[in-house]
């Protein structure tokens, strides 16, 4: 099955600085890659996701790259906030078409004022 | 739409117990499925279905069970419970088709004492 590796585990911005987490997959067959954020005791909820056929998709201050050849995808935030504090969750699909995804460990980010 | 709705949102049960972990997705959503989400660990698969009568396991299957009798419901049961079991449990529903969004739970916080 997909193995999607995601790093760093936890980082710390200041207030107006950039984050950036990375993520790789194993499966070339991956066609579609979701980001969640999880705020803290709330369920995980869809920010941002690409599909293959697609190198970069933007929404407003959230960004993700996607780099078929290396197999690795990111989240880029800019101009971060406070609230944008939780732990965020990258994903693959790998082979299946039968809706399974395949998550990252995860990344705490935390921003400071 | 009421989504994804999973219930309760916080449980305590003695080692042996056994207990069901309800999840009802009003989407009609072939693809169902339940994590486990422990401190560093990220979000780990135990279960899933694709579709009405169709279930199969995840990564972390042990000591747990589930059925899948409509395709709105997706209940979890729990043995035996053991600490080892101690987690937050997400349910989780996609639809089969390979680029779109998983919708998740509230959440279970379950204690095992």
């Amino acid at each position: 099955g997909e193995n999607v590796e995601q790093h760093p585990s936890t980082l710390s911005v200041q207030e107006g600085d950039s984050a950036v987490i990375k993520c790789t997959y194993s499966d070339s067959a991956s066609n579609y890659f979701p980001w969640y954020k999880q705020e803290l005791g709330k369920r995980p909820q869809l920010i941002i996701d690409i599909r293959s056929n697609v190198g970069e998709k933007k929404d407003q201050r959230i960004a993700v790259t996607l780099n078929k050849t290396a197999k690795h995808f990111s989240l880029h935030i800019t101009e971060t906030q406070p609230e944008d504090s939780a732990v965020y969750f990258c994903a693959g699909t790998g082979g299946s078409t039968l809706g399974r995804l395949y998550f990252g460990r995860g990344t705490q980010l935390t921003v400071w004022p | 739409n009421a989504g994804v709705t999973q219930t309760p949102k916080f449980q305590v049960l003695k080692t042996g117990q056994s207990m069901t972990l309800q999840c009802a997705q009003d989407m009609n959503h072939e693809y169902m499925s339940w994590y486990r989400q422990d401190p560093g660990m990220g979000l780990r698969l135990i279960h899933y279905s694709v579709g009405a009568g169709i279930t199969d396991q995840g990564e972390v299957p042990n000591g747990y069970n589930v059925s899948r009798s409509t395709t709105e419901d997706f209940p979890l049961r729990l043995l035996s419970a053991a600490p080892s079991q101690t987690s937050v449990y997400f349910c989780a529903s996609r639809g089969s088709v390979s680029n779109t969004e998983a919708f998740f739970g509230q959440g279970t916080r379950l204690t095992v004492v």
